[in-house]
């Protein structure tokens, strides 16, 4: 079944700590995006890439940063930079800017600092 | 700029019809996308608009008015099962989908 990994599913980190959430999809999508989603709260756009080795920032980049060295993985760092990082983190994938279909998206992460 | 407006909370009956508005300002338009989210799920597709009227796709129907700037999600014949926060989105000139902060629909029995 093709779809939209991610992991792991909690994450508690410590102040001052950095922590990689992973990415995977195998629906040979070509662009992927991170969001970041707050109690009660929209989607906000975290980066995106709509090609192998290049990325974008989103509307709220500030404290992250991504890789795209592979078409099916686009892995987040939160890193100490980012004050507040408690929230719930949305990967997604679609098969190009233009899709009746909008955005795959995998089932998510909790961040939580302890 | 952008902006997308959804009521925050609504609150329905089992069995009844709701509709859940969306109203919008982009930088360009290129679609618009309800999405449904169960607490602590991933969002899932419910419905595409890029043409001015009405999708129907068994008990949920989607409208679209682009000289409006303005959406619904009708939600007929509620379940339990329906209580979710539903998400409208929006994308732009560049293609990118922006998202409103959701509607979450408490269905009661």
């Amino acid at each position: 079944d093709g779809g939209i990994t991610q992991s792991p599913k909690y994450l508690f980190r410590k102040e001052g700590q950095n922590v990689t959430l992973s990415c995977e999809q195998n629906l040979n999508h070509d662009a992927m995006y991170w969001y970041r989603q707050d109690p009660g709260q929209g989607l906000r756009l975290i980066y995106y890439s709509q090609i192998v080795n290049d990325f974008q920032k989103g509307d709220i980049a500030e404290g992250y940063s991504v890789s795209r060295e592979k078409k099916e993985s686009f892995p987040l760092t939160v890193t100490s930079a980012q004050k507040n990082p408690t929230a719930f983190y949305l990967c997604a994938s679609s098969i190009g800017p233009i899709s009746n279909y909008g955005y795959t998206f995998g089932s998510g992460t909790r961040l939580t600092v302890v | 700029g952008q902006n997308i407006d959804q009521p925050t909370e609504m609150t329905a009956t089992e069995g009844a019809i709701v509709q859940i508005n969306c109203t919008y300002q982009t930088s360009g338009f290129n679609g618009l996308f309800w999405y449904q989210q169960h607490a602590g799920e991933a969002p899932t597709f419910l419905s595409y608009n890029v043409l001015d009227g009405l999708e129907e796709k068994g008990r949920f129907s989607s409208f679209l008015s682009r000289s409006k700037g303005y959406s619904y999600l009708l939600l007929k014949e509620l379940q339990m099962k329906d209580s979710a926060s539903y998400l409208c989105a929006v994308r732009n000139a560049g293609n990118m989908l922006t998202f409103g902060g959701g509607t979450r629909l408490m269905v009661k029995p």
